[in-house]
């Protein structure tokens, strides 16, 4: 069975600096990994997510993460705050084989300020 | 394209009420899920469909909690009767066939249970 935990519950950036939010996750093999993105009254927005391959992927918005197997970890980045990016933010695995659930991690209330 | 529709976007309804909640996945989504967000709690799995068969539904709380999916396309998830510890945000997610395939969530329906 996966889990994932993420350090820290809340993050709290200024604008323009850089933004890091921690996601490890344990698994047998490596999974499928997601990181979604929760804004105030919206559902879950996919950010980007790594299946195979290079591990440093990108997605919108300006956020990357590398997938570090020897870690076990999916950090998310952003080199630049934007007061926009205030949100909450959930990693998530799902395992390879065929039928496997997402399982979340326990999210991160990211604060931008001014 | 449309995405997932959830309704109603919120329910308040008193313990020992019935309510269901509807969910509509993408078209040609076979994959469709249900997920529960308690206040201050991570997301959590509940059931997952292939078309209108249950491939897992070992996360439903109990058997107040009803989940059917008629001919392959609209969800439904009743909560019969109702209790305290219900209330949170329920989300729907569909995706296409495959591991690597992302989930696309709704915007959720949060129950409130009084």
């Amino acid at each position: 069975a996966q889990s994932v935990t993420q350090l820290g519950s809340h993050v709290s950036v200024s604008e323009g600096a850089l933004v890091l939010l921690r996601c490890n996750y344990s698994s047998s093999v490596p999974p499928y990994l997601f990181w979604y993105v929760q804004y105030p009254n919206q559902g879950l927005q996919l950010l980007l997510k790594y299946t195979t391959g290079a591990t440093l992927v990108k997605g919108i918005n300006g956020f990357e993460a590398e997938f570090k197997k020897s870690e076990t970890s999916f950090h998310l980045t952003k080199p630049s705050a934007h007061m926009s990016d205030a949100a909450e933010y959930f990693c998530a695995v799902r395992g390879r084989t065929s039928g496997s659930r997402l399982t979340f991690g326990e999210g991160t209330q990211l604060t931008v300020n001014p | 394209e449309a995405g997932v529709t959830q309704f109603p976007s919120h329910s308040v309804i008193e313990k020992g009420q019935t309510v269901t909640l509807r969910c509509d996945p993408i078209s040609g989504h076979d994959n469709l899920y249900w997920y529960r967000r308690v206040m201050g709690k991570e997301i959590k799995f509940l059931l997952h469909f292939v078309k209108e068969s249950k491939q897992d539904e070992s996360g439903m709380p109990n058997n107040r909690f009803l989940a059917e999916r008629t001919g392959g396309t609209y969800s439904t998830l009743k909560v019969q009767p109702a209790e305290l510890e219900d209330s949170g945000v329920y989300f729907c997610a569909s995706s296409q066939t495959g591991g690597a395939s992302p989930l696309h969530f709704g915007n959720g329906t949060r129950l409130t249970v009084t």
